[in-house]
């Protein structure tokens, strides 16, 4: 069984670089994408960002200034680094895998449990 | 951006009610769309893929349809474990997006 595993700090200043790790278990982290997802409490959800386990990535359009998504396959892991935090940047961090399906829709088949980030000072 | 848009962000139902939840796509998205379950402090679950694929290990009263612009995700007889907040995520180009959420709540 597949799982996911944030780790990193949960509370960072305004304007410093928020940066959390993913690390995946029971499974290769060979041959998927793998993504962050955010939702700041009490509202919806956000993608973020993906990277193949080749290195290439995409990320949202809204954040890509500020964000870079890096991977470890030796150690299993993927990363996140989110720069210039605001308060708004404030959520709930998931990482998840998307499973490909030739043909049809990709979707997210596993999830972490999650992470609380608090922007303050 | 593909905008998703669920048209009630809450609706007050009933253990054993017949459930529908709506979703459309700003633009033609085929089948690309994807139904999420997430109760309150956990990640969201997947229910339904492609539209009308049932996940593995998903409940058959869970179903979904729809193509191009307009979806629906229905619950056939709601349980008292279904009480939790559903999103559509569409799949068919990058930024990936979801709809804001349609929250069941007990009546």
């Amino acid at each position: 069984q597949v799982q996911l595993q944030e780790t990193g700090p949960r509370l960072v200043k305004p304007s410093e670089t928020l940066s959390l790790t993913c690390t995946v278990s029971g499974g290769s982290i060979n041959n998927y994408y793998w993504n962050w997802i955010r939702q700041p409490p009490g509202k919806g959800l956000e993608w973020i960002g993906y990277i193949y386990h080749s290195g290439s990535t995409n990320y949202n359009p809204s954040l890509r200034s500020r964000l870079t998504i890096s991977m470890d396959t030796s150690k299993n892991q993927f990363s996140l680094k989110l720069s210039s935090v605001t308060a708004a940047d404030t959520a709930v961090y998931y990482c998840a895998r998307i499973q490909t399906v030739t043909g049809t829709s990709d979707f997210f088949d596993y999830w972490g449990q999650g992470t609380l980030v608090t922007v303050s000072s | 951006d593909i905008q998703m848009t669920q048209s009630l962000s809450s609706l007050s139902t009933s253990v054993g009610d017949r459930v529908t939840i709506t979703c459309r796509a700003s633009q033609s998205i085929g089948s690309y769309l994807n139904w999420y379950q997430q109760r309150p402090g956990k990640a969201p679950n997947l229910l339904i893929y492609a539209a009308s694929s049932l996940q593995s290990g998903v409940p058959s009263r869970f179903s979904g349809s729809g193509s191009g612009t307009d979806f629906t995700l229905t619950i056939s007889s709601l349980q008292p474990e279904d009480f939790a907040t559903y999103y559509c995520q569409q799949s068919y180009s990058p930024p990936y997006t979801f709809g804001q959420g349609t929250k069941l709540e007990i009546k």
